[in-house]
Formats: C-alpha cells, sequence, structure tokens
C-alpha cells in the first residue's frame, strides 16, 4: 500500500526547531522526498533519502529508517518564511520515477 | 533554467462545461506528470508519461479526464463535463526520469466549477 501519514498541523515559534513525522506502509517504495509548499504556490523540493540515516542541507535535515516506514524533516532556526505547507513523498524510482504525496503537514511559525 | 510552465492560472466554469489545460515541462526532461491537488490535501496522481507514452493513468477518471504529450514535450489536460468535486489546482510536474531524481512543480492552474 502507499498510506503516508503526516500530522495535519503544528505551530513552533521563529528561532526554534521543528521536527515534521511522516509514517507509510514500508512495501514499494525505495525513497522519501520532501517538498515545501507555500499557500498558493507549487510545492518545491528540499531534500530526499534514498538510505538509512540523517541527511543534512542548511537548516534542512531528513531521516529515514526503512525498516520501521518512518521519516522525519527537521527545521532549525525557523524563520517566518518557513510557514508553509511540508510534503511528504514516497517515491517508486526502479524505473519511472512515482511519487505518492501525504496529505502535509501545514507548519506555523510564530514570532 | 526556465521552469515548469502552466496555463492558464485560474479558470473558472459552470459544472458540465469543458476546459483544457496546458503544460510544457523543463527542457529535456523525459518524465511528465499531472497532479490534483484539492484543498488541504496532498497532491495526487493523475497521469505518467515517459516522453509521449503513459506510464500509469490508474487514478484518471477516464469517463471524463484525457491528456496527451504527442510530441513528448508539451502536454494538455482536458476535463469534459466538468463535474463540481472537480474545482482543485491541477499541478504539471517534469522529471529527467532518471532513477532517484526529484520532480519539478509548475505553478499550477485553479480550477472551480459553479
Amino acid at each position: 500500500g502507499q498510506n503516508i501519514d503526516q500530522p495535519t498541523e503544528m505551530t513552533a515559534t521563529e528561532g526554534a526547531i521543528v521536527q515534521i513525522n511522516c509514517t507509510y506502509q514500508t512495501s514499494g517504495f525505495n525513497g522519501l522526498f520532501w517538498y515545501q509548499q507555500h499557500a498558493g504556490e507549487a510545492p518545491t523540493f528540499l531534500s530526499y533519502n534514498v538510505l538509512d540515516g540523517l541527511e543534512e542541507k542548511g537548516r534542512f535535515s531528513s531521516f529515514l529508517s526503512r525498516s520501521k516506514g518512518y521519516s522525519y524533516l527537521l527545521l532549525k532556526e525557523l524563520q517566518m518564511k518557513d510557514s508553509a505547507s511540508y510534503l511528504c513523498a514516497g517515491g517508486r524510482t526502479y524505473n519511472f520515477n512515482k511519487f505518492y504525496f501525504g496529505s502535509g503537514t501545514k507548519l506555523n511559525v510564530k514570532p | 533554467e526556465a521552469g515548469v510552465a502552466q496555463s492558464p492560472r485560474y479558470k473558472i466554469i459552470e459544472k458540465r462545461q469543458s476546459v483544457a489545460f496546458w503544460c510544457n515541462p523543463i527542457s529535456g526532461h523525459a518524465t511528465l506528470y499531472w497532479y490534483q491537488q484539492i484543498l488541504g490535501q496532498g497532491p495526487k496522481l493523475l497521469i505518467q508519461f515517459q516522453n509521449n507514452g503513459v506510464v500509469d493513468d490508474s487514478q484518471l477518471p477516464k469517463d471524463r479526464f484525457s491528456a496527451e504529450r504527442l510530441k513528448g514535450v508539451d502536454s494538455t489536460l482536458k476535463i469534459q463535463p466538468a463535474k463540481l468535486e472537480d474545482s482543485a489546482v491541477y499541478l504539471c510536474a517534469s522529471s529527467v526520469g532518471i532513477k532517484n531524481t526529484e520532480a519539478f512543480f509548475g505553478q499550477g492552474t485553479r480550477l472551480t466549477v459553479v
């Protein structure tokens, strides 16, 4: 199956660290992708994990545990502009890249 | 580098009318996707092309939706006739098509069916 679960909404304070979790059924995906989507705009790619462990890209890091069907996106030093929805997407990229998106987590950053 | 281009940005139609959306992917991208995103939900894949062939259209409501990518470059998505529940943002995305590469999205077309 392709069920992907994320919390619907989270609130955090500017300057803080927030972790957005994503769980999925382990069958079928060989990669886990994270996208950011500001209201009314297109999703933009943040990071992806193919192997277990942590991938760090500046203020954003993503973690994957394939055996547990679990990923998280870690945002450090939160800024007001980080207020957006964060979409977790399972990838089937064996041949043709297919992406299956969760419903997204709306992050509200407050001063 | 130019991104994924979509038009129109907004469209309002009455139910039972028809509508068409256009997408021009990033140059050289073999894979093209059409997603439907209903407010508050994640994007749902409608159809995926590899060059001018369909890879996956399992979630496309084929009785009313159709899509084509005749020359393997730009693509059109059509709805005929539209229903109220088709109100959504229609996102086009493209990717190089190589394993483990991300998809790039266009700005989308916001469709309102009244």
